[in-house]
């Protein structure tokens, strides 16, 4: 199985709520990756996690709160969005084998819209 | 700051034509990587190259590292049109912290 599986496909919400975007791969690997897309940009990193800890953080706003309850699995909790935080939100994994720059293996992502 | 900038930005190509997409980074790079990603869609892996002066084919592409481990490039012969989307490579940067960086991007149109 060499997925990494996303949920939701799409998400529109509100500057005041709260939502969760989900992420889960079955490929045993041992590091797992946030990423923002904007429209015609490429990935930019938010989070990485290795060995379910949170090994980089690009100082990304605390308005997104990353969470990895096991090594199969990484949340993006949401919260206070702004509009500007509309894009497409991968998730990635990578085997974490060599530690750093592996190829990374992306999820669909979520479009979310924030209004 | 660090930066890998590809070129071209855009490329049409009619069906048959060759196509090349070049990236250049502002460090050196422990390796790098190329992704496709199409239109709607998810960066997929392509390739890793990890030795300097590295060249490796997968059937029509191409992919060469360079001699100083910061520019490389994807050349694809006779395009179709599966071909199209946005070609990015990544590489993890060599000092410092871990700086992993995707390129700008090429989007690649191929025209039947």
């Amino acid at each position: 199985d060499t997925e990494v599986t996303q949920t939701p496909k799409h998400l529109v919400m509100g500057m005041t709520n709260k939502k969760s975007l989900k992420c889960e791969q079955h490929m045993g690997h041992r590091a797992m990756y946030w990423y923002k897309q904007k429209a015609k940009k490429p990935p930019e990193l938010m989070f990485v996690y290795s060995y379910e800890k949170l090994s980089i953080n690009e100082s990304v706003p605390s308005r997104f709160s990353p969470e990895c309850p096991n090594s199969s699995l990484l949340n993006l909790h949401l919260h206070a969005l702004q509009p500007e935080d509309s894009a497409l939100y991968l998730c990635a994994s990578s085997p974490w084998e060599s530690g750093r720059g592996e190829t990374q293996y992306f999820g669909p992502g979520t479009r979310l819209l924030v209004l | 700051g660090q930066q890998v900038m590809q070129i071209p930005q855009y490329q049409h190509v009619q069906e048959g034509e060759d196509f090349t997409t070049y990236c250049n980074s502002s460090t050196t790079l422990s390796n790098i990587q190329w992704y496709k990603q199409r239109p709607g869609g998810h960066p997929v892996f392509l390739i890793q190259l990890v030795k300097s002066g590295e060249v490796k084919k997968q059937k029509r592409l191409t992919f060469q590292f360079g001699e100083a481990k910061k520019n490389s490039s994807l050349h694809i012969t006779a395009t179709q049109t599966t071909d199209v989307g946005t070609y990015f490579c990544a590489g993890q940067t060599l000092s410092g912290t871990y700086k992993y960086i995707f390129g700008t991007g090429t989007r690649l149109k191929v025209l039947a």
